[in-house]
């Protein structure tokens, strides 16, 4: 069974940093990309980018360019969204995807407030 | 960064009627398009893949046409559980770009 398993909710301050997670199975994890998509009620859904779990090549939405990044950790089977220095804009929810666009994450609410 | 326009905003329908979604692209995208639905609380459910092709068990019911610019999502007779909200979304060219989405609602 194909699933794609996120981290529960994350509360932070404005100037903190989060990682996120998506853990995959059922499915070839370096065979294709794993994209991220954010999800608010001003801007909707908002694709971030991709990356590539097998060689960890990256492609970001230039909205999203220099401001989280993504990682993948082959032997977990697991990708990650990192930021370094969280604003209230980052307020959403974030979704994993696997190539296809047919199986997503459940979803990980990101709220940052001070 | 391609502007994809869904139409109407929301769509008010009775259960058994049919509905017409419309999603427009700003530049051409070929059939490099999905269809989504969402209920809250939840992901989104594809639909639709390659402009007309439905995803794995979704119900016959649900229909997409069109390529280039002008796309549709025809849901023939609308069933309770299909009220929610739909998205389309290209992925043609870089960056992939989603409407903002058909609000079904029941009449």
């Amino acid at each position: 069974e194909v699933q794609l398993v996120q981290s529960g909710a994350e509360m932070r301050k404005p100037g903190e940093s989060l990682k996120i997670s998506c853990q995959v199975s059922g499915f070839s994890f370096t065979s294709s990309w794993i994209g991220w998509v954010r999800q608010t009620p001003d801007k909707g859904l908002e694709w971030m980018g991709i990356i590539y779990p097998a060689d960890s090549d990256t492609r970001y939405s230039p909205s999203f360019q220099g401001q989280v990044t993504f990682s993948a950790d082959r032997s977990i089977n697991t990708a990650y969204l990192q930021w370094t220095t969280l604003r209230a804009s980052d307020t959403a929810i974030y979704y994993c995807v696997r190539r296809g666009y047919d199986f997503w994450g459940q979803g990980t609410l990101v709220t940052v407030s001070s | 960064e391609i502007v994809m326009t869904q139409s109407p905003g929301t769509l008010t329908v009775s259960p058994g009627e049919r509905a017409t979604l419309s999603c427009r692209a700003s530049q051409r995208v070929s059939s490099s398009l999905v269809w989504y639905q969402q209920k809250p609380g939840q992901a989104p459910r594809l639909l639709i893949y390659g402009a007309s092709t439905r995803a794995t068990g979704v119900p016959a019911r649900f229909s997409g046409s069109g390529s280039g610019t002008e796309f549709t999502l025809t849901i023939s007779s609308l069933q309770p559980e299909d009220f929610a909200v739909y998205y389309c979304q290209q992925y043609n060219n870089w960056p992939q770009t989603f409407g903002h989405g058909t609000k079904v609602e029941i009449k």
